[in-house]
């Protein structure tokens, strides 16, 4: 069965800091992943989506994630924090043995600290 | 938000009444979905559908039922809502199954009392 684990339900940062957002996963075949940010009453929205090309991947607002097959992992980093940046972040997984159903992780809250 | 539109976008219900929430999308896409969200567990599938009339269980799907009868609305129903559907219900649709990725509307926050 298909599991991400998303570690830090918490994370704090001060503004300009480094962004890490830890997502690990398990899959049989090789997965699609996907990290979402949501902000207050508001659905998710998409950050960036890894599918089998280049294992570094960059999205929106400067964030970007690398997929590491040995460590099952897909880390959502960003170099430097924005105040705009607290929000919750989700990470998910979906892939051809699940018909391509997607299962998220608990999301991780990002506060940054001016 | 890709065309997806959730109605309504609060409700608050008794216990044991029934309850629809719908999901209305103008971007044609096959694949539409209803999860639920919960602190400390993320979102969670309740129904998916894959085609007019198609519709399949998601791993929380006891309580609920769906129906599509037409490509652009996705019904949910809670034939008889109980305090633990209390949540906050999402609609996402997606044009395929092959990794791309889903569409979510803004969300319906439903309270069961």
């Amino acid at each position: 069965a298909q599991s991400v684990t998303q570690l830090g339900s918490h994370v704090s940062v001060s503004e300009g800091a480094l962004v890490l957002l830890r997502c690990n996963y398990s899959s049989s075949v090789p997965p699609y992943l996907f990290w979402y940010v949501q902000y207050p009453n508001q659905g998710l929205q998409l950050l960036l989506k890894y599918t089998s090309a280049a294992t570094l991947v960059k999205g929106i607002n400067g964030f970007e994630a690398e997929f590491k097959k040995s460590e099952t992992s897909f880390h959502l980093t960003k170099p430097s924090a924005h105040m705009s940046d607290a929000a919750e972040y989700f990470c998910a997984v979906s892939d051809a043995n699940t018909g391509n159903q997607f299962y998220f992780g608990t999301g991780t809250s990002l506060t940054v600290i001016p | 938000d890709a065309g997806i539109t959730q109605s309504p976008r609060h409700k608050v219900t008794e216990t044991g009444t029934p309850v629809t929430l719908r999901c209305h999308q103008t971007e044609n896409h096959r694949y539409m979905y209803w999860y639920r969200q919960d602190p400390g567990h993320g979102l969670r599938l309740i129904h998916y559908s894959y085609g007019v009339k198609d519709t399949d269980k998601g791993e929380v799907s006891d309580g609920y039922s769906v129906s599509r009868s037409k490509t652009e609305d996705f019904l949910l129903t809670l034939e008889s809502a109980t305090s633990s559907q209390t949540s906050v219900y999402f609609c996402a649709i997606s044009p395929d199954n092959g990794g791309s990725p889903l569409h979510f509307g803004n969300g319906t926050r439903l309270t069961v009392t």
